[in-house]
């Protein structure tokens, strides 16, 4: 069966500091892989999204990238963090047919203080 | 394009229903719907692709209607257990992503 990871499951960090948030993705190959961002009370907000290795689309232009090193490894990154870059950080996995539903990850809570 | 959910927030005794409904400007491919309990992951619910399609695991179902641009959840005789956000993600025929509504927060009282 599949399962996605992700980790850290929550983080303190300063303004200013840099990120790396990490998903993967076992018992599948060749997903379709998403980051989300959820702020207090809202909803999900899709960030990127990438087909396979390599491939990255941008929902949002902001101070964030994502990368795709390996077929089931997805990367959110920032050189600089904002204090509105604080929230729940959500990836998630679908498969390759379009009548894949998608899956989430178990979350990351920053918090940028 | 973000679908609109509605109600925003309904609240419930154990046993009462509810619909949830999810509706988008253009046809969709899908509709995907989810439920998040507080600090938690979205969960998978179900999903519909046809128009006029109907499905449905123990007591919550859900519609997609002929035109392929809303959607309902239906809660039929609520646990407190049904507590939580729900969210319908929908799929356009150009993409290959899901765009979430705003939500619905249910609460069920006993």
């Amino acid at each position: 069966s599949q399962t996605i990871h992700q980790w850290p499951a929550t983080l303190v960090q300063p303004v200013g500091s840099p990120l790396s948030l990490e998903c993967t993705v076992e018992g599948t190959s060749n997903p379709n892989l998403y980051w989300y961002r959820q702020a207090a009370g809202r909803g999900l907000q899709l960030l990127f999204y990438s087909v396979g290795i390599g491939q990255i689309s941008s929902e949002v232009p902001q101070n964030l990238s994502a990368s795709r090193p390996q077929d089931r490894q997805f990367i959110l990154s920032s050189k600089k963090l904002l204090l509105s870059d604080s929230g729940f950080y959500l990836c998630a996995w679908r498969g390759g047919t379009s009548t894949d539903t998608q899956y989430f990850g178990p979350g990351t809570r920053l918090t940028v203080l | 394009q973000q679908p609109v959910q509605s109600p925003q927030a309904v609240i419930l005794r154990e046993g009462e229903d509810a619909v949830i409904n999810c509706s988008s400007s253009k046809a969709l491919y899908s509709v995907h719907w989810y439920r998040q309990k507080h600090g938690e992951a979205p969960v998978f619910l179900m999903i519909l692709l046809k128009g006029g399609e109907q499905k449905g695991h123990d007591k919550i179902s859900a519609s997609f209607n002929e035109k392929k641009q809303q959607s309902s959840l239906y809660l039929t005789a609520s646990q407190l257990s049904y507590s939580g956000t729900y969210f319908c993600g929908t799929e356009t025929y150009d993409t290959d992503k899901l765009i979430f509504g705003t939500g619905t927060r249910l609460q069920v009282f006993p």
